[in-house]
């Protein structure tokens, strides 16, 4: 069955260090990978996608992600957190449009940055 | 990118009663989808909304629980019906242009259901 997993129910970073949230997948074929942010009352917001290319892409706010097809991980990074970047982080995995092509979500991690 | 209204942005509602969520969207797009986030929880697809026709609903969503509209391409509704507290959640509207398969999917800021 495809799958998306955050490993990490929740992450907690001082600010101004690095953090990582983490993304496994399983799905097959290449699929397109996504990361989302939610802030408390809001909708979601995209922050970055990969299609193909450059296994490191970058998106919104700082934010950068790097793909490793072996691993079939796509971990969100960015160098230095701020207090702001506290929310919900959801990884999403589009599958090949002849599976589907829906949209699936991992569970999601709550980044929490003190200051 | 596409502009998402979604309303209403919260509401309370009576158990037994049903409420109505509007998504509105400021483009034609090829496909809008409902989805609803249980407290704490990821994101569960209830339905792609297709136009014209009957929506097309995921395994544990039946029509008669969560009927849905969309007459255009720029406009959906979904109703709640019959509500009961294990309804209360969050209700989200998404669409996605897969004329473009490579886009990413726009949410509109939700719907906050609670249900007494």
């Amino acid at each position: 069955a495809q799958s998306v997993a955050q490993p990490e129910d929740q992450v907690n970073v001082a600010e101004g260090n690095p953090l990582t949230v983490k993304c496994t997948y399983s799905v097959s074929g290449n699929p397109y990978l996504f990361w989302y942010v939610q802030y408390p009352n809001r909708g979601l917001q995209f922050l970055l996608k990969y299609i193909t290319g450059d296994n490191l892409v970058k998106g919104s706010y700082g934010f950068e992600a790097e793909f490793n097809k072996s691993q079939t991980s796509f971990h969100l990074k960015k160098p230095s957190a701020l207090v702001s970047d506290s929310a919900l982080y959801f990884c999403a995995v589009r599958p090949n449009y002849n599976q589907g092509g829906k949209l699936i979500f991992g569970q999601g991690t709550e980044l929490s940055v003190k200051p | 990118s596409a502009v998402i209204s979604q309303k209403p942005s919260r509401d309370i509602c009576q158990r037994g009663t049903s409420l109505t969520i509007q998504c509105q969207v400021d483009s034609q797009v090829t496909m809008m989808f409902w989805y609803r986030q249980q407290p704490g929880q990821s994101l569960t697809l209830i339905a792609t909304a297709n136009q014209g026709s009957e929506a097309t609903y995921e395994s544990g969503f039946v029509i008669d629980k969560f009927p849905i509209s969309r007459p255009n391409l720029t406009f959906s509704t979904l109703t709640v019906s019959n509500m009961s507290p294990e309804d209360s959640s969050i209700y989200l509207c998404s669409v996605e242009d897969w004329a473009r398969r490579n886009t990413e999917a726009f949410f509109g800021q939700g719907t906050r259901l609670t249900v007494v």
